[in-house]
């Protein structure tokens, strides 16, 4: 299994929008209605954001969302704000195997 | 509210065992809702996905799924007594340093919905 292509980099000035892509295969981002995004902030342990391609947890404000179409899905942070910065890995379910794949990960600069 | 702990050795000699133990507060390893998981991170690179383990009842050992990179060196186990869950990565190198992470996944969406707070694991001699 590959690691999903995220690009290394993305930046924009607050109240922009960004939107950072995740690239898989048909046997997982695009089989599967299963992937996820979480943010991590340096030192800290990744957060859940998004699940389920666009569903958010509770807590999670709705400038954050997530969309899919075919192999690739996508998250847009709207309103950007000084605490968004910071690192965002994709994943997906990837099969009968049980196994989840990430995303190489994102670093989110608010300039 | 859930909490998962991460505890075990910081320093692991080359060749050894690797082993890791999560504590899980404030809700049951036996809820079958979930699978119990284990990530790693290296120092400055991405998520690794390592495996995880299901709970299917007291007379059974709990079904285990690794990642393909691992399975030739990992053991997933519960101890529901303690309401833990521990990983085991056998024959460890300087490769294996790194932040690890214990999860819950979510069966339904397979959602990774609470973490540890992470535990650094340093491979050397």
């Amino acid at each position: 299994q590959s690691a999903l292509t995220q690009p290394p980099s993305a930046s924009g000035s607050p109240g922009q929008s960004v939107t950072i892509s995740c690239t898989g295969t048909s046997s997982d981002v695009g089989a599967y209605n299963y992937v996820s995004w979480y943010q991590q902030h340096p030192g800290k342990a990744p957060k859940l954001i998004i699940y389920a391609v666009n569903k958010r947890p509770s807590g999670v404000p709705d400038r954050f969302s997530g969309s899919k179409s075919g192999n690739a899905a996508s998250l847009t942070v709207s309103g950007l704000q000084a605490e968004d910065e910071g690192a965002y890995y994709c994943s997906s379910y990837a099969g009968s195997s049980g196994g989840v794949i990430f995303g190489g990960g994102t670093k989110l600069t608010v300039l | 509210q859930l909490q998962l702990q991460e505890s075990g050795p910081g320093l692991v000699k080359p060749s050894e065992t690797l082993s890791l133990t999560c504590t899980v507060s404030g809700g049951s390893i036996r809820d079958k809702g979930y699978y119990w998981a284990w990530i790693r991170q290296p120092p400055g690179k991405g998520l690794e996905w390592i495996g995880s383990i299901y709970y299917k009842g007291d007379s059974y050992n709990g079904d285990t799924y690794y990642d393909p990179s691992y399975r030739s060196r990992v053991t997933m186990s519960l101890d529901t007594s303690k309401n833990q869950f521990s990983l085991r990565l056998t024959s460890v190198a300087a490769a294996d340093t790194a932040v690890y992470y214990c999860a819950r996944r979510v069966i339904a969406a397979t959602e990774l919905d609470y973490w540890g707070q992470g535990t650094l694991v340093t491979v050397s001699s």
